[in-house]
Formats: C-alpha cells, sequence, structure tokens
C-alpha cells in the first residue's frame, strides 16, 4: 500500500491568513493518463467527509476558490488563501493511484 | 444526489453487521460505491469498493474475507457486510459514491469520493 504522510498534524490561523499543507506519497502518484491521483478532503467536526480537490488540483464543485491543490509525483499541496472560520476542521489527502485507497493521517485546522 | 444509511448498531464480539446504503438523485448503477470507516477520535481507513453492475468488490488487504458487498439495483442499495466482529471494529461506517462516471464501460479506474452518506455507527461490545 502507498503509504500518506501529512505536515503539520495541526495549526491554527487567523481568519483572512493563508494556510498551507503538506502531503507526501510513499511512490508517485502520476498515472499513465498523465493525471495525479491525489484528492483533498475536509471533515468538519461532526460531519461526513467531503471532497475539495480531486486528482491533484480539481476543485470540486462548490468548493471556494480560496481552496487550491497543487503538486506532482510525491509532493503535494493544498493551499487556502484567506483562511475562514467555517474552514475548520480535519483535512485529509488521500491516493487513488492504487485502487487499494489509503488516506493521510490527517490535519487539523483551528482558528485563532 | 444523496446517500442515506441505516442506523446506528451494537454488536457483541464474533457477530456480523450488515449496513445499507441507499442512493437517489442519480443513476445508481452508473457510479461505484465505496466504504470507509473511522474509528472514534482516529483518521479515515479505506475498505473497499463496488461497481453496482456487478462483479466483485474490491476489498483492503485487512479486511479481505470479512467484507463482503452486495447491490440491489431494484432498490439502489449497497449493503456492506462484516463479519467475526472485534472490538476494534467500532467506528463509523461511510458509503461514498466515486466521482467517475464509470456507465458500462468496463475498467473504469476510480478516483476518489465526491458524495459521501452520513455515517452509520457500529459499537462492538460484550
Amino acid at each position: 500500500d502507498i503509504v500518506m504522510t501529512q505536515s503539520p498534524l495541526s495549526l491554527a490561523v487567523t481568519p483572512g491568513e493563508p494556510a498551507s499543507i503538506s502531503c507526501k506519497s510513499g511512490q508517485s502518484l502520476l498515472h499513465r493518463n498523465g493525471q495525479h491521483y491525489l484528492d483533498w478532503y475536509l471533515q468538519k467536526p461532526g460531519q461526513s467527509p467531503q471532497l475539495l480537490i480531486y486528482l491533484g488540483s480539481n476543485r470540486a464543485s462548490g468548493v471556494p476558490d480560496r481552496f487550491n491543490g497543487s503538486g506532482s509525483g510525491t509532493d503535494f499541496t493544498l493551499k487556502i488563501s484567506r483562511v475562514e472560520a467555517e474552514d475548520v476542521g480535519v483535512y485529509y489527502c488521500m491516493q487513488a493511484l492504487q485502487t487499494r485507497f489509503t488516506f493521510g493521517p490527517g490535519t487539523r485546522l483551528d482558528i485563532k | 444526489v444523496q446517500l442515506v444509511q441505516s442506523g446506528a448498531e451494537v454488536k457483541k464480539p464474533g457477530a456480523s453487521v450488515s449496513i445499507s446504503c441507499k442512493a437517489s438523485g442519480y443513476t445508481f448503477t452508473n457510479y461505484y460505491i465505496h466504504w470507509a470507516r473511522q474509528a472514534p477520535g482516529q483518521g479515515l481507513e479505506w475498505m473497499g469498493f463496488i461497481n453496482p453492475r456487478g462483479g466483485s468488490p474490491t476489498v483492503a488487504q485487512e479486511f479481505q474475507g470479512r467484507v463482503t458487498m452486495v447491490t440491489d439495483t431494484s432498490t439502489s442499495t449497497v449493503y456492506m457486510n462484516l463479519s467475526s466482529l472485534l472490538s476494534e471494529d467500532t467506528a463509523m461506517y461511510y458509503c461514498a459514491r466515486d466521482l467517475v462516471f464509470a456507465g458500462p464501460v468496463i475498467g473504469v479506474v476510480p478516483a476518489g469520493m465526491d458524495v459521501w452518506g452520513q455515517g452509520t455507527t457500529v459499537l462492538v461490545s460484550s
């Protein structure tokens, strides 16, 4: 299985300030079709996870444009340009290159 | 588009549990359904997926032999059964729809989960 790591594991951000979360995979997530099979999910407190970014950099339907995914190979980043109070929760990256998906440990984002 | 799961379950060690996931708002057979779980205070763990059109499910190695998935196209429902329950199986279980349109095409590669159910709590306790 592909091991996923994230950093930091927690961060506290002042509203209006940017935030960045790193995700690294144990092997390249580049598919032969040219896409990177890396997704980002947000699990808000008490809720089911929700898809934010798919295939590395594509924003899911309804996701605000302050969320951006980037990266290639084994290194990926989720950036929030201006954090809002509603962004609180745990962010997970997940690899979908191998059909046996694996998640990162999660990064908890709190508001200062 | 919605996935609605069955209610909470309390089971004894060694028993089995069956969780249902009813889809609505889209053509059920066009998208794979995944299952994932989350132990209390822990992260997400992917369990497997099934193509509602048929075929064997793909199951994570740690669940092979204990997890089965079946679909009922007449009710647009997927059932996930977990057997030989241990206390470590206490968790919230989620179904989720794959984000890729599979349709009748064979061999479509799953790519993630864009619609999630509300979760089903399973408590395993003697």
